[in-house]
């Protein structure tokens, strides 16, 4: 079947190097942001989420830096390990509705 | 653990035919939603609905209509499949703080 991530941008890491991956939002007001994991053929899994309050929180493996300024949003994997080949996909909050705004994603492949 | 289930993951239907998806949620959480996910387009928005009876629309929901009589549960109605409706949906509910928690999907294709 068609895959979702056919038209996405690829990262490639190799097994146990850190991987980064990057989202511009879009909107200014925006006060909550959401990084989210989606394997084939599975609905998007929640990995870890930011207020707009912080500029970084750490998860176990995972970390998301945010910054306001140029409005971009990252997600550092550490140890990359085959499980986390993915796509990971970012989702901001504009602060006036429960509605999420999602971007297209990142395709992460991690090669032995 | 949230847990959001969707009534099939594969579905094939005809074109004209009506269709429904159901989805479940256990957490009795109030605000729901439905998604269309298409390579290049990321996730866009159906309907969702904030308690029972209560819905609105999302971004796309021309040829859709939803129906939430419990609040556990929240339907997708395609009227009269069409072609340009395959696609793989996705429902979400909403959790703590605004956090959405999906289900597996459903991948439909109309022929």
């Amino acid at each position: 079947g068609e895959s979702v991530g056919l038209h996405l941008p690829t990262l490639s890491v190799q097994e146990g190097d850190n991987s980064i991956i990057n989202c511009a939002y879009s909107n200014s007001a925006s006060d909550y942001f959401i990084w989210y994991k989606q394997e084939s053929g599975k609905g998007p899994q929640f990995i870890i989420d930011i207020r707009s309050n912080m500029d970084k929180r750490q998860g176990q493996r995972v970390t998301v830096l945010l910054n306001k300024t140029v409005k971009h949003l990252s997600l550092q994997i550490a140890a990359t390990q085959p499980g986390d080949s993915a796509v990971y996909f970012c989702a901001e909050n504009p602060g006036d509705t429960d509605k999420l705004i999602f971007g297209t994603g990142t395709r992460l492949q991690v090669f032995p | 653990d949230v847990k959001v289930t969707q009534s099939s993951r594969y579905l094939v239907k005809r074109t004209g035919e009506k269709v429904f998806l159901e989805c479940v949620q256990d957490m009795d959480h109030e605000n729901m939603f439905w998604y269309r996910q298409d390579p290049g387009l990321g996730l866009r928005l159906i309907y969702f609905s904030y308690d029972v009876k209560m819905k609105e629309k999302g971004d796309i929901p021309e040829g859709y209509s939803v129906s939430r009589e419990k609040k556990e549960r929240f339907s997708l109605i395609l009227e009269s499949a069409s072609t340009n409706q395959t696609s793989m949906y996705l429902c979400a509910s909403l959790g703590q703080g605004l956090a959405q928690y999906f289900g597996p999907g459903t991948r439909l294709t109309v022929t």
